[in-house]
């Protein structure tokens, strides 16, 4: 079956501009989790979605950071005003549940991010 | 502050040899660890967990060892091969957390 896409594969943009990363996840999936891995860093929580319920924004790094998840299933990851420390690889994954059960998270390719 | 580590950036391993990447943790609440492979331009992919109440898990080549005294725990790859050349990243949760804690990752090279 299909796992989970990320688009674009790339994106450079100016500084100051918006960006607007898109994650489809494994249909069915009730959990998807947004996360960065700058280089030569770890994989960086940024936020999660669970269900109906409002998501965990714990993990954004500032106000400039935003996400949704439409119908439960697609999310988008919106960066506005981009500075060059966003440049980093933006990665998706979804996993069937979240809450309360250890289950494994189903990464998409990620979207390289590029502020000039 | 780290809370899990993975503290040698590289390892490079000749085939058939075992690959041992070590992981280290901070906060004693955590009692699930997992462990994804990540290929250049590829998202991590799952490759073996364990509970706290184990301290070895085996699947395959793989097996993971958790020394909870000691905050550690391992990935032993035997023997090797050269597809197993990717970034290893350690992962742990706490009991009832729906976000596991990431490592900075090791790059693992294995020599044909």
């Amino acid at each position: 079956g299909a796992g989970v896409s990320q688009s674009p594969s790339n994106k450079v943009t100016e500084k100051g501009k918006d960006v607007e990363l898109r994650c489809d996840p494994i249909s069915g999936h009730t959990a998807l989790y947004w996360y960065r891995q700058s280089l030569g860093q770890g994989l960086e929580f940024l936020i999660y979605f669970q269900g109906n319920s409002a998501p965990d924004k714990s993990g954004l790094p500032s106000d400039r950071f935003s996400a949704e998840r439409t119908g439960g299933s697609v999310s988008t990851l919106t960066i506005q005003r981009t500075q060059q420390e966003d440049s980093a690889v933006y990665l998706c994954a979804s996993s069937p549940t979240g809450t309360g059960s250890y289950n494994e998270q189903f990464f998409g390719p990620g979207t390289r991010l590029t502020v000039l | 502050d780290q809370q899990v580590k993975q503290n040698s950036p590289s390892l490079s391993v000749q085939e058939g040899r075992i690959s041992i990447l070590n992981c280290d943790y901070t906060n004693s609440m955590f009692d699930y660890f997992l462990w994804y492979k990540k290929y250049p331009a590829e998202g991590p992919t799952f490759l073996i967990s364990i509970s706290s109440i184990k301290d070895k898990n085996e699947d395959g080549r793989f097996t993971v060892f958790l020394n909870k005294s000691a905050k550690h725990l391992s990935l032993h790859i035997v023997p090797s091969q050269p597809g197993d050349s990717a970034v290893y990243f350690c992962a742990a949760s706490e009991w009832g957390s729906y976000i596991p804690t990431f490592g900075r990752g090791t790059s693992l090279i294995v020599h044909p």
